[in-house]
Parts: C-alpha cells; structure tokens; sequence
C-alpha cells in the first residue's frame, strides 16, 4: 500500500514570495491533516478536513495561508506571503476515519524563509 | 503556553536497559494520550496510546502508564534497542479528539 506523498520535499524562497505544498492521502483515506513543526517543537495541527470540507482550521493563519482539499482527494497548502517565521516541516497525514492514533504521516516538506 | 510538556530534550541508556520518557500535561480535559515515534526525514509514527479511563496500556516492549491526579504519563521501553533511537512525541487530545497537541519531544539514542 502506497504511503501519503508529499512534495517537494525542500524549498527555499525568499521573504514575502509565495509557496505551495502538495500532499496526495493513502487511497481510501477520508480525513487529511496539515502539520507545522518548528525546529525543536512538535507538530502543530493547522487544518483537518474531512472529504473535501474542514473540520478543524482554528490554528491556521488565514492571513496567509489557505489550504483546499479538491474532490476530497489531494489537498494544496500555500502560504502568501511568507514570512521568516514559516520556515518549519509541513507534514501532511491522512486517516481512513477521523481517529488520531490511525494517522498516517507522509515525509514532510522542509522549507527555509530567507 | 504549551499544554504538552517534555522536559527531556534527550535521554541515552544502553541497550537492553529500560527507557523511561515523561510527559505532563496541563488540560484537565484532555482525555486520550497518543506517542508517537519519528526518525530523521520521516513523520511520526503511531505508537501506543491509552484512554483516560485506563492507568495503564501495554503493547509488546512498549507500556505507557496515566497518573491522572499528576496529570503525568510516561513510555517504558523494555529491552531498549538500538531500532529504538528516534524522537518520540507525546500528544493528547479530548474525548472526540478535538484540541489535538504534540508535546515537543524527547530524542531517544539506545547505545549498543
């Protein structure tokens, strides 16, 4: 069974430019999440959907980022414009049903604000 | 304010020891307790968890304890291996799993 897919798996880009991150779930999976960690911090949820509609994006920085889940299927997570403070690992995780402990973390996207 | 605390930024035992990694918490509504393993360039992977109405839940070389009234949960790891240096977060979440947080970690090095 394929794991979730996540790409890029690095990026650098300069303050104030824009950037997106793509997370393809495990086949099957109807809840996906988005993760931020922090160097030296654990993940911090930023937005949970279920199918294509969110559930929980209490801690997402709507000012600047926004996520969508088209078809409930693949989901994009962008951030514009960045600041320094975003350079994290953005994981992407999926469940087959809406139970933490049935998460399945992809290998995370690191990006760097210069 | 961080709701999940580990305050081992790093812990090192020999193999076939005990490892013992702690957790404490400071939501009194937090309900259900996750760990959660990570090597480098990789995302966590589930580990074991235990429910507020148990003390103690038991999986192979892996048992986490709750002590409710301390508001403390730890993860005894018996043998350690060497298989076993990662980073391991704690997290917990409410009954419906709703206020879901990560603790920052403990980076565990088992030495052969």
């Amino acid at each position: 069974e394929a794991g979730v897919a996540q790409s890029p798996r690095y990026k650098i880009i300069e303050k104030r430019q824009s950037v997106a991150f793509w997370c393809n779930p495990i086949s099957g999976h109807a809840t996906l999440y988005w993760y931020q960690q922090i160097l030296g911090q654990g993940p911090k949820l930023l937005i949970q959907f279920q199918n294509n509609g969110v559930v929980d994006d209490s801690q997402l920085p709507k000012d600047r980022f926004s996520a969508e889940r088209l078809k409930g299927v693949d989901s994009t997570l962008k951030i514009q414009p960045a600041k320094l403070e975003d350079s994290a690992v953005y994981l992407c995780a999926s469940s087959l049903v809406a139970i933490y402990n049935e998460q399945f973390f992809g290998p995370g996207t690191r990006l760097t604000v210069l | 304010d961080q709701q999940v605390k580990q305050n081992s930024p790093s812990l090192s035992v020999q193999e076939g020891r005990i490892s013992i990694l702690n957790c404490d918490y400071t939501n009194s509504m937090f309900d259900y307790f996750l760990w959660y393993k990570k090597y480098p360039a990789e995302g966590p992977t589930f580990l074991i968890s235990i429910s507020s109405i148990k003390d103690k839940n038991e999986d192979g070389r892996f048992t986490v304890f709750l002590n409710k009234s301390a508001k403390h949960l730890s993860l005894h790891i018996v043998p350690s291996q060497p298989g076993d240096s990662a980073v391991y977060f704690c997290a917990a979440s409410g009954a419906y799993g709703q206020n879901f947080v990560f603790g920052p970690g403990t980076r565990l090095s088992v030495l052969p």
